[in-house]
């Protein structure tokens, strides 16, 4: 069965903290993204990955950075916590377009607090 | 930007009735409309999905219907079941990395 796990369903942090949220995909997918999900604003794009190493801006990047040192990995960065980013943070992943969308995979979700 | 509108927001329907979720895109390059189903503390999963080549598709109790030249997509789920019971999102893509969701649609199915 496919999967996308990330590494907490619940994170709870300070303002001013890093904070780290990781996302294993066991697909083999060469796309990897980055959502936040917020009630009445339906899921907005931070950041995606379509190959390792390498990141493109989403609709709402500021305030976050990416990293994908590993095909099946990705890493959302909040450099400094701010209250504003207490959301859900949903991890997804799909293979590689080829001009039609596809399908994407997603995991079950990070809700953040951020006090 | 591109956006996609997703009505209504909230949909209460009785058990065994039909559920009709309706959105609109902008972006007239879009060519594939995917439906995703979010249930409690799960991430959203495909159920339905349609490419602009394809006007209407069925599966089982859920249809998809599109309408290229009005930038109309419909869900459809007939005689629901309180397992249909979600937050429903549908989305447009033009075939590159960036997909566009709706809001998303809160289904009741009342028992």
């Amino acid at each position: 069965d496919v999967k996308v796990t990330q590494s907490s369903r619940y994170l709870v942090k300070r303002t001013g903290e890093k904070v780290f949220l990781e996302c294993v995909q066991d697909m083999d997918h060469e796309n990897m993204f980055w959502y936040r999900q917020d009630p009445g604003l339906g899921l907005r794009l931070i950041y995606f990955s379509y190959d390792v190493k390498m990141k493109e801006k989403g609709d709402i990047p500021e305030g976050y950075s990416v990293s994908r040192e590993k095909k099946e990995r990705f890493s959302l960065i909040l450099e400094s916590a701010s209250t504003n980013q207490t959301s859900m943070y949903l991890c997804a992943s799909s293979l590689m377009t080829s001009g039609t969308g596809n399908e994407q995979f997603f995991g079950p979700g990070t809700r953040l607090t951020v006090l | 930007g591109e956006n996609v509108e997703q009505h209504p927001s909230t949909l209460s329907v009785q058990e065994g009735d039909s559920a009709v979720i309706k959105c609109t895109y902008s972006d007239s390059a879009s060519n594939y409309f995917p439906w995703y189903k979010q249930e409690l503390g799960k991430g959203p999963q495909l159920i339905i999905d349609i490419r602009s080549n394809v006007g209407e598709k069925k599966d089982q109790r859920i249809a998809v219907t599109l309408n290229k030249t009005a930038k109309h997509f419909s869900l459809h789920i007939t005689e629901t079941q309180p397992e249909d019971s979600a937050v429903y999102f549908c989305a447009a893509s033009d075939g590159g990395f960036k997909t566009i969701f709706g809001a998303g649609t809160r289904l009741f199915v009342k028992a």
